[in-house]
């Protein structure tokens, strides 16, 4: 059973559009969500990260918004360009326990055309 | 220095090779991982060395055999692997054990025929 529920599976956006990638979870013992930014034959990237106490988090023009009475979070990219086409992981660690492991959304292949 | 330097980039292996895959960091992290990635999807965890000491197998079958020489370095032994264990294979690093704000590197592309 995939723990962190991620959508939509592959998205197209035109350029300067705004993108918005969506993560659910049910295990109310995590408390640290990161996305990741994947470009084809590279590692992951860490993108941006936000923990339960705040509903948002912006870097530029990525943001984080968190909603934990629904256990949801979503990645928006604001102004996307052809460089933000990648694949994107949303993940999700517990607070507590020796292994406090990266718990991985499927990830969602975004394409934006320009 | 911000960067976990994986080698070689590239590895074509037969099934009754041994080979290694190296991973380097110097960015003083004491938590250190291997993980497996197939095409489409995210990364699986395999093992994770914290402070040296080998903390976490996620059932990983023996053919892959990890080592942590020093703090900085981190190598995973292959012997005898399948063409199913073709993947991906990236190194990662972070200050705690956990995984939270990890350094990947690029990645060891592995073709086993």
């Amino acid at each position: 059973q995939q723990q962190v529920k991620q959508s939509p599976q592959s998205l197209i956006v035109q350029k300067g559009g705004i993108s918005i990638i969506n993560c659910a979870y049910e295990n109310t013992a995590f408390d640290y969500f990161p996305w990741y930014q994947q470009f084809p034959g590279k590692g992951p990237a860490l993108l941006i990260a936000i923990r339960p106490d705040v509903s948002e988090k912006k870097e530029g023009r990525f943001t984080i918004s968190f909603n934990k009475s629904a256990k949801q979070f979503s990645l928006h990219i604001m102004d996307s360009q052809p460089g933000d086409s990648a694949t994107y992981f949303c993940a999700a660690s517990p607070n507590a326990g020796n292994n406090r492991k990266l718990i991985w959304g499927l990830g969602t292949s975004l394409a934006v055309n320009p | 220095d911000t960067e976990v330097t994986q080698t070689p980039k590239h590895l074509v292996m037969g099934m009754t090779n041994k080979k290694s895959l190296k991973c380097e960091q110097h960015m003083g992290h004491r938590a250190m991982y291997w993980y497996k990635q197939k095409a489409k999807k995210p990364p699986e965890l395999m093992f994770v060395y914290s402070y040296e000491k080998l903390s976490i197998n996620e059932s990983v079958p023996s053919r892959f055999s990890p080592e942590c020489p020093n703090s900085s370095l981190l190598n995973l032994h292959l012997h005898a692997l399948q063409p199913e264990d073709s993947a991906l294979y990236l190194c990662a690093s972070s200050q705690a054990r956990g995984g939270r704000e990890a350094f990947f590197g690029q990645g060891t592309r592995l073709t086993v025929v």
